[in-house]
C-alpha cells in the first residue's frame, strides 16, 4: 500500500469546484506535486511545490496543504479536466518518492 | 525544450533482465536527477528509483536488490536494469526529468514505453 492516501475516485458538476486530496505523514515536511494523466498518455504535472504551476497548466488548478493532507483544486471544472490524478511526495523516511493512488475524476 | 524518449525490447522473458534507455533532447542532463517511473496496466504509477548526474543513484526499497540505474553524460542518455523479471513487471515505463530542492516534481516525461514479461 502506498504512504500517500487518494480517494479512489471523485466526480463534479461541469463548471463547479472539486477539492482531491491527498493524505501522508511525509506531507507534514513535503510539498507534494499533482499530475493529470489522460487515457493511453503520460501523466502531466499540474502543480509542485508550495502552490505552482507550470508554464501552459491553466490557473484554474490551484495546491494546498494542512498538517498530513495536501489538496488538488479545480475551480470551474472543465470537460478536459476528466483524467487520473496523482499526487508525489517523499515517503515517511524522507529518502524515498512515491506516488499516492490516484483519483479518478468525472466532469458530469 | 526539452523532450524524453524511452526506447528498448518490448517483450522480455521471465527470469531475465529488462534494459530500456531514455534519451534527452533539446536540453542539458546536468544539475538534474532523472528519474525512472512505472505503471502496470489499470493500475497506479511507481516510482523505481533515480540518478544524478554525477552518478549517484537512489531506488525505490521494494525493488532496489534489482534495480540498476546508469547514466552517459556524453550521450545525453540514462539506462535502467531489472534484473529476474516477471509477469508483475509487466508495464509502461516512464522515463522523467526530476527537480529535487527539498521538494520533488517530475518534468517532462517520456510517452512511455510499454514491457511485457512472458514467455
Amino acid at each position: 500500500s502506498s504512504e500517500l492516501t487518494q480517494d479512489p475516485a471523485v466526480s463534479v458538476a461541469l463548471g463547479q469546484t472539486v477539492r482531491i486530496t491527498c493524505q501522508g505523514d511525509s506531507l507534514r515536511s513535503y510539498y507534494p506535486s499533482w499530475y493529470q494523466q489522460k487515457p493511453g498518455q503520460a501523466p502531466v504535472l499540474v502543480i509542485y511545490g508550495k502552490n505552482n504551476r507550470p508554464s501552459g497548466i491553466p490557473d484554474r488548478f490551484s495546491g494546498s496543504s494542512s498538517g498530513d493532507t495536501a489538496s488538488l483544486t479545480i475551480t470551474g471544472a472543465q470537460a478536459e479536466d476528466e483524467a487520473d490524478y496523482y499526487c508525489n511526495s517523499r515517503d515517511s523516511s524522507g529518502n524515498h518518492l512515491v506516488f499516492g493512488g490516484g483519483t479518478k475524476l468525472t466532469v458530469l | 525544450q526539452v523532450q524524453l524518449q524511452e526506447s528498448g525490447p518490448g517483450l522480455v522473458k521471465p527470469s531475465e533482465t529488462l534494459s530500456l534507455t531514455c534519451t534527452v533532447s533539446g536540453g542539458s542532463i546536468i544539475n538534474y536527477y532523472l528519474s525512472w517511473i512505472r505503471q502496470p496496466p489499470g493500475k497506479g504509477l511507481e516510482w523505481i528509483g533515480y540518478i544524478y548526474y554525477t552518478g549517484s543513484t537512489y531506488s525505490n526499497p521494494s525493488l532496489k536488490s534489482r534495480v540498476t540505474i546508469s547514466l552517459d553524460t556524453s550521450k545525453n542518455q540514462f539506462s535502467l536494469k531489472l534484473s529476474s523479471v516477471t509477469a508483475a513487471d509487466t508495464a509502461v515505463y516512464y522515463c522523467a526529468r526530476t527537480y529535487s530542492s527539498g521538494w520533488d516534481w517530475f518534468d517532462p516525461w517520456g510517452q512511455g514505453t510499454l514491457v511485457t514479461v512472458s514467455s
